[in-house]
Parts: C-alpha cells; sequence; structure tokens
C-alpha cells in the first residue's frame, strides 16, 4: 500500500527568505507524485507533479520539487516566498500507477505561514 | 472554461438526516472523484465514477454513496447523519480515468456541518 508523510504541520517563514516542505512517500511501485496547494476556504490547487523523465519539476509561480528515489522524497522549495504564497500545502501520490484509477493519497498537509 | 461547479457551498444539518452534494465536472470530463477533509483524518478518498461506473471506493460506510449521470454530473449521498461527517467534501474531475497520471481538478468543496 501506497502512503504519504509530511512531518511538518506547520512551518512559519519571513518573507523573501527560503523554505523547504518535505513530503516522503512509500510505495511497492514506480509511483506519480503531486503537490498541490490549498487557500482558505478554497479546493486544492495542483502546484506541480511528477510523472517521469526529469527529477526537477518547477511550477509557474517558483516552486520546485526534487523526486529522490533513493530516499523516497519529493520536497518542494522555494527560494524566496511571499506573503501571497501562505496556504496550506498537500503532497499527493497516486494509486493508479500502472492501473485505471485516478485515486490520490494525501499527505497530512504542511501549513506555510509567511510572515513580513 | 468553466471549473469544477460544487453545490450547495455550506449546509447545516442536525443528526439522523441526510444529504445530497452535487458536483458538475469541467466540460469533457467523464471522470469524478470525491474526498473528505477534516481536520482530524485529512483527506480521505470516497469514491470515483467514470461513464456512471464506480471505478473504486474508499473505506467509508454504507451511508456515503454516489453516482454518476450520463452528462457526467455527480452527486453523493450521506444518510442517518453523524457528528463526525462535519467536513468539506471535495470533488474532483478529470478527463479519463485510465491512468494514475491524470491530473485532477477540485472544486471549491460543500462544507457539511452536522448539529
Amino acid at each position: 500500500a501506497q502512503s504519504v508523510t509530511q512531518l511538518d504541520s506547520q512551518v512559519p517563514v519571513f518573507e523573501e527568505a527560503p523554505v523547504e516542505l518535505r513530503c516522503n512517500y512509500s510505495s511497492s511501485v514506480s509511483v506519480y507524485l503531486f503537490w498541490y496547494v490549498q487557500y482558505p476556504n478554497q479546493g486544492l490547487q495542483l502546484l506541480l507533479k511528477y510523472l517521469s523523465g526529469s527529477t526537477l519539476v518547477e511550477s509557474i509561480n517558483g516552486f520546485e520539487a526534487e523526486f529522490n528515489k533513493s530516499q523516497t522524497s519529493f520536497h518542494l522549495r522555494k527560494p524566496s516566498v511571499h506573503i501571497s504564497d501562505t496556504a496550506e500545502y498537500f503532497c499527493a501520490v497516486s494509486a493508479g500507477y500502472g492501473g485505471a484509477t485516478n485515486k490520490l493519497i494525501f499527505g497530512t498537509g504542511t501549513l506555510l505561514a509567511v510572515q513580513p | 472554461k468553466a471549473g469544477v461547479t460544487q453545490t450547495p457551498r455550506y449546509l447545516i444539518k442536525t443528526r439522523g438526516q441526510q444529504v445530497t452534494l452535487s458536483c458538475s465536472p469541467i466540460s469533457g470530463h467523464r471522470s469524478v472523484s470525491w474526498y473528505q477533509q477534516t481536520p482530524g483524518q485529512g483527506l480521505q478518498f470516497l469514491f470515483e465514477y467514470f461513464s456512471e461506473t464506480q471505478r473504486n471506493k474508499g473505506n467509508f460506510p454504507g451511508r456515503f454513496s454516489g453516482r454518476q449521470f450520463s452528462n457526467s454530473r455527480s452527486e453523493m449521498n450521506v444518510s442517518t447523519l453523524e457528528l463526525g461527517d462535519s467536513a468539506l467534501y471535495l470533488c474532483a474531475s478529470s478527463l479519463t480515468a485510465t491512468s494514475g497520471a491524470n491530473v485532477l481538478t477540485f472544486g471549491a468543496g460543500s462544507r457539511l456541518t452536522v448539529l
């Protein structure tokens, strides 16, 4: 069975500082990995995804994540955060690698709190 | 292009009642999934539908049910509501259900409060 662990429930950081949100996964098969972001009173929005190929994936708003198979990690990073990045971030693994399902298994989320 | 639309956005029910939540997927999307989000349990998968067929079901009691219509719209129903059913119910749509690489687009959710 697959699982996702986000060790940090909350990460406080000052504006313009770098940040890393940690995500580790467990899977007996190859994986598809995702980061979603949730702003207050909203649904989830896809931030970035790893399906195959380059292990470093980037989003349009400056976030990046690196797939590390040996460490079973998919940490999310941003070199300089803004107040508007304050949100909850969820790492997820697809249960559908090689199979016909869109089911995602989510981590417990990390609240990124950017302070001025 | 309209996103995933969930109705109602907020609702309050009392224990023992039932509730029906609706989800209209992005036009052309044929797969709809439902998730329950609570502070204690986080995001948990409820069910997944594709072409009116339930493809996958999470570990929830039989009080939770769903269906998908020929136009891909989906509804979920919770009967005999319990206090613990208070949650944000999220619907997500995708073009197909043939690969775990599909990206899910989520709606804003329906927030259910059970008193």
